[in-house]
């Protein structure tokens, strides 16, 4: 049980356009989602905390006009990348969680690479 | 502000052999800590959960401890397979109503044939 999928696993795009990743809890409601960002051989940074049906909640530094997230339903978030540019090419992980949980389920990731 | 830090940075083993990975965390009020891997390219699988009145957790050929007062968690991995290459984090929750983990800047494990 709990598991998390993302889509589409890896993307890539043109400078300037528009990318939305999907984040899906497919065996349980998740009442919070997380998204996450990692540079290669780094950690995990977090973007950004969302609670479904409320505004998601920005760490100090990431821009929340580039980075939308919507956390429409209980089994649901997306994460939507605006005007993308060749540094904003990461790997972006989501987790999500249930109110009770002791922990976060995490999707496999997506590969983004802005050209 | 909680941190938290992951020594050695990258570790390399021949198999067989029992290896052990430090985590150490600055504040030691902590809700639980928790070991993840992480393999190239893909997501997080949870290792261990240890809440922070337990002292240790076992699963397999794993074994994670937690010592809240010096701020400490280790994961013993016996018997090292060179299936347990990845890159191992570990993650704390400071309190209950904190769902945001903070997590050490990993361990790369490769276990040479």
């Amino acid at each position: 049980g709990a598991v998390v999928s993302q889509h589409p696993s890896w993307v890539i795009c043109k400078s300037g356009t528009s990318v939305k990743i999907e984040c899906r809890s497919l065996d349980f409601q998740a009442t919070t989602m997380f998204w996450y960002r990692q540079f290669p051989k780094q950690s995990l940074m977090l973007m950004a905390t969302s609670n479904e049906g409320s505004k998601a909640t920005y760490e100090q530094g990431v821009e929340k006009d580039k980075f939308l997230i919507n956390h429409a339903s209980l089994t649901l978030s997306t994460l939507t990348v605006t005007s993308a540019h060749p540094e904003d090419s990461s790997f972006y992980i989501c987790s999500a969680s249930w109110v009770a949980m002791e922990t976060q389920y995490f999707g496999p990731g997506t590969r983004l690479l802005v050209l | 502000k909680q941190e938290v830090t992951q020594i050695p940075a990258a570790l390399s083993v021949p198999e067989g052999e029992n290896l052990v990975l430090n985590c150490s965390f600055t504040d030691s009020a902590i809700y639980n800590l928790q070991w993840f891997r992480q393999d190239p390219g893909k997501g997080l699988t949870s290792l261990l959960l240890i809440q922070s009145s337990q002292r240790e957790q076992t699963s397999g050929r794993l074994n994670a401890s937690l010592d809240k007062s010096s701020g400490r968690s280790t994961l013993y991995i016996a018997a090292s397979q060179p299936g347990d290459s990845a890159t191992y984090l570990c993650a704390v929750r400071p309190h209950m109503g904190a769902q945001k983990l903070v997590f050490g800047q990993g361990t790369r494990l490769t276990i040479n044939p």
